[in-house]
């Protein structure tokens, strides 16, 4: 019930698409969706969040759409350049719990073709 | 950078070594993670230490032992691993242990096993 579920494995997509990765979850007790972004020989840097009584939250380029009925939400990159190339993780947090634990998917690797 | 530092970069150890990887936060937070990151898996949480105090240890074998002495510097020693021990090692900080989800990671030590 822990588990958070993260698709595709790898993206390619040309600059100027619009990559979508999504994530899926069981607990319903997680109340805050964050996404991590990880280049090459870093670590990873906390790139937007949501809380579920939301349905869409957009920062720059950066979209997450939730789906609390379904259980899933997703990140949009709008106009994408080569720039975003890196690995996305997905993550999940029942912060009402105290909990200190963020559950993370197993992360997507998105390339942006020139 | 994100204000968390991990010493060494690159780390190459025999399973007989005893090394330690060393982490220093410069951003006055209050709670220290040690987690595991390994090819197409999940980030593995580790440690956690709230005010210098360990409230968390993930059923991480004992070959692994962390130390906590200030709220500011986190170390990982280890001794007699194993190859499947190989992997990156990112520290992480975030303000107190209720704020979890706001977690700032350091670059990583990329640990190998020989």
């Amino acid at each position: 019930q822990q588990q958070v579920k993260q698709s595709p494995q790898s993206l390619i997509v040309q600059k100027g698409g619009i990559p979508i990765i999504n994530c899926a979850y069981e607990n319903t007790a997680f109340d805050y969706f964050p996404w991590y972004q990880q280049f090459p020989g870093k670590g990873p840097a906390l790139l937007i969040a949501i809380r579920p009584d939301v349905s869409e939250k957009k920062e720059g380029r950066f979209t997450i759409s939730f789906n609390k009925s379904a259980k899933q939400f997703s990140l949009h990159i709008m106009d994408s350049q080569p720039g975003d190339s890196a690995t996305y993780f997905c993550a999940a947090s029942n912060t009402g719990a105290g909990s200190y634990q963020l559950t993370f998917g197993k992360g997507t690797k998105l390339s942006v073709i020139p | 950078e994100t204000g968390v530092t991990q010493t060494p970069r690159h780390l190459v150890m025999g399973m007989t070594n005893k090394k330690s990887l060393k982490c220093e936060q410069h951003l006055g937070h209050n709670a220290m993670y040690w987690y595991k990151q390994s090819a197409k898996k999940p980030l593995e949480l580790m440690f956690v230490y709230s005010l210098e105090e360990r409230v968390e240890n993930n059923s991480v074998p004992s070959r692994f032992s962390p130390e906590c002495p200030n709220s500011s510097h986190l170390f990982l020693h280890l001794h007699t691993l194993q190859p499947e021990d190989s992997a990156l090692y990112l520290c992480a900080s975030s303000p107190h242990r209720d704020h979890s989800y706001e977690q700032y990671f350091g670059p990583g030590t990329r640990l190998t096993v020989t």
